[in-house]
């Protein structure tokens, strides 16, 4: 079915260290990107977006790339913390025309203490 | 709390039942979505409204699945004659009109499990 993928479906990170999460997008004509963070029994919670005509955008200790090239974004989590364990999806909404977004699978990101 | 209120929190059924959810967008969210989750999986899309209208619908939406927004407000997500396949955690969303704030926000959830 339609989906948007993720290269790692788990991530370990020691506490202060830089996480990167990546997820490979599927259409070339989609415009705008999410990342969310979903910790267990909650909805999914927004973390930082990006336009289709920016490759870079910084957020508080989070930063997304953007690489229309190869189809690909990817979030980094600076000095990651315990409270930043969770799942996390990126999405993406198609082309002009519509407003449906589309999830990927996911990546757990464990923070090791 | 002005997010994004879903009810119930948690649905036990028994195969063969009628099940109905309910969702409370943010005020003056004009689009509302309904997603499904499985556990390990992302939300996959089912539906979205703007206002009272109904723009687009999953092919994962059977005739067993209908949903509505009446008066552009709340939404309802009925399922009829539940298969333990439908177990699943029910996600909301509502989002702003217009092309400068697009971002979703989820509610909690609803979890649904079909005996």
């Amino acid at each position: 079915g339609e989906s948007v993928g993720l290269h790692l479906p788990t991530l370990s990170v020691q506490e202060g260290d830089n996480s990167i999460i990546n997820c490979a997008y599927s259409n070339s004509a989609s415009d705008y990107f999410i990342w969310y963070k979903q910790e267990s029994g909650k909805g999914p919670q927004f973390i930082i977006d990006i336009r289709s005509n920016m490759d870079k955008r910084q957020g508080q200790r989070v930063t997304v790339l953007l690489n229309k090239t190869v189809k690909h974004l990817s979030l980094q989590i600076a000095a990651t913390q315990p409270g930043d364990s969770a799942v996390y999806f990126c999405a993406e909404k198609y082309a002009s025309g519509t407003y449906k977004y589309i999830f990927g699978t996911g990546t757990r990101l464990k923070v090791l203490a | 709390d002005t997010g994004v209120s879903q009810d119930p929190r948690h649905k036990i059924t028994k195969r063969g039942q009628n099940v109905t959810f309910r969702c409370d967008p943010i005020s003056e969210h004009n689009r509302l979505y309904w997603y499904r989750q499985t556990l390990g999986q992302g939300p996959e899309f089912l539906t979205y409204f703007q206002n009272e209208a109904q723009l687009e619908k999953s092919r994962l939406l059977s005739d067993r699945f209908s949903a509505e927004r009446p008066k552009g407000s709340f939404s309802t997500l009925e399922i009829q004659r539940t298969e333990q396949g439908d177990s699943a955690m029910y996600l909301c969303a509502s989002s702003p009109s217009g092309s400068t704030n697009e971002k979703l926000f989820f509610g909690s959830g609803t979890q649904l499990s079909v005996l």
